[in-house]
């Protein structure tokens, strides 16, 4: 079973505040890697995807990727009590089809 | 446009009953997947389907568990003699196509609670 890690958190962050989101993943040959928000009782609703080592960004979100080192995470700038939810980490499995997920980092934004 | 929709949205059953699952993906949609979450527990995948075929059913735990697709949309997941450790919530997703940099997109999932 090739293994998605995450630290479980809580991380609690200042509202106006960036929020770090870490990742790491075993298997060397992942190609694709996202980033799903899931609020309590609800499903993971995709906020990122990244293919390519390096930055990429989206409104307040950056996700960033490091293959050599195995490592993906998530950025939150100017962070709202809204994002407070937990954020899962997914990378593809070795068939490619299927996705392997962390366990998720619950996030807090305090007022 | 619609999402990924399912169907019931909570299920109670007794140990030992059949249920059955629904999920409806987006239009257009030819790769649909079935994951589980349990309490305190990652997403764990089941099965894949492209169009109405399988070619990955690695993830279903038991043989107690099966999953279909028909007309390339609609699929069925369907649990027999329910276990209390089937207790989870089943959640589908779709993507355009096979390939791995399809994004997923998930439904609401399907709460199962067996008593």
């Amino acid at each position: 079973q090739k293994e998605v890690e995450q630290n479980s958190g809580p991380l609690s962050v200042p509202e106006g505040a960036i929020a770090s989101l870490n990742c790491t993943y075993s298997d060397r040959g992942s190609q694709s890697f996202f980033w799903y928000r899931q609020y309590s009782g609800k499903s993971p609703e995709l906020i990122m995807s990244i293919y390519s080592n390096g930055d990429k960004e989206d409104g307040r979100f950056t996700a960033q990727l490091n293959k050599a080192s195995q490592y993906v995470s998530l950025l939150i700038r100017d962070s709202q009590p809204s994002d407070s939810a937990t954020y899962l980490c997914a990378v593809n499995s070795n068939s490619g089809y299927a996705l392997n997920f962390g366990k998720g980092t619950s996030l807090l934004v305090t007022p | 446009g619609a999402g990924v929709s399912q169907s019931p949205s909570n299920k109670v059953t007794e140990k030992g009953k059949d249920v059955e699952l629904r999920c409806d993906p987006i239009s257009g949609h030819t790769a649909l997947y079935w994951y589980r979450q349990s309490l305190g527990q990652g997403l764990e995948f089941l099965i894949y389907f492209q169009g109405n075929s399988a070619p990955d059913k690695s993830g279903l735990p038991s043989d107690r568990f099966s999953a279909e697709r028909t007309g390339g949309s609609v699929s069925t997941l369907t649990i027999q003699r329910t276990q209390q450790e089937d207790s989870a919530v089943y959640l589908c997703a779709s993507s355009l196509g096979p390939y791995m940099l399809n994004e997923q997109f998930f439904g609401p999932g399907t709460r199962l609670t067996v008593l």
